[in-house]
């Protein structure tokens, strides 16, 4: 069975700074990999996903992330946050040999905080 | 881009009584749609996956009977909370997959927040 860590439950970060937050997934073969954002009350909105090819994803609002599979990761970066950052970050990871009914596994989630 | 729209967006009921969310896909025919439950401060878990004619397939330890899930239609997909208790409070998301995708892509409802009392 799929998992997914995400190390840090809460990071701060000042605006304009640089930010990665951290993903972990354990999977037999090369998963499908998802970064979705959660603002509060609301649901999910996909920043990104990794399926195969470049490692290095781009995705929407300057995010992107980098699919090592040596270390099973896929950390989300972007080079500088804005205040409207702020947000709960879900890194998923989704089965590919069953298609057409794709399970996905969360994990618990980092909530951003942004400081001036 | 794909829509998936839920409602009612927030619903207060009193326990012991039923209340239904619905959970549509706007601009596209979803054969597939998910129900997650979502504590606060936590991460979502998948309770059933919902596929259109059959019955519903539930994680392990969801209550099926508890829980009721109908997708009658390929843009409707229903979640009853049958005899709520107020351990049942929580934040009830819907996802579909768009065909139209490949890989498979989940589009997220906005989210259904459901408080017994």
């Amino acid at each position: 069975a799929q998992s997914v860590t995400q190390p840090d439950i809460h990071i701060t970060v000042s605006e304009g700074a640089s930010l990665e937050l951290r993903c972990n997934y354990s999977y037999g073969a090369t998963p499908y990999l998802f970064w979705y954002v959660q603002s509060p009350g609301q649901g999910l909105q996909l920043l990104l996903k990794y399926f195969s090819g470049d490692t290095l994803v781009q995705g929407i609002k300057g995010f992107e992330a980098e699919f090592k599979r040596s270390q099973s990761s896929f950390n989300l970066r972007k080079p500088s946050v804005h205040w409207s950052d702020a947000a709960e970050y879900f890194c998923a990871v989704g089965a590919p040999l069953n298609f057409g009914n794709e399970k996905l596994t969360f994990g618990t989630g980092t909530r951003l905080t942004i400081i001036p | 881009g794909a829509v998936v729209s839920q409602h009612p967006s927030r619903v207060i009921c009193k326990s012991g009584t039923s209340v239904k969310i619905e959970c549509r896909s706007l601009d596209f025919q979803a054969t597939t749609m998910f129900w997650y439950r979502q504590f606060p401060k936590q991460s979502l878990m998948l309770m059933a996956t919902s596929n259109e004619g059959s019955k519903a397939t539930y994680e392990q330890g969801v209550e099926k009977d508890k829980f009721l899930i109908n997708h009658a239609s390929l843009t409707l997909s229903t979640l009853t909370v049958t005899s709520a208790h107020p351990e049942d409070s929580s934040f009830y998301i819907c996802s579909a997959l768009d065909p139209r995708d490949y890989p498979y892509e989940q589009y997220f409802g906005p989210g259904t927040r459901l408080t017994v009392t």
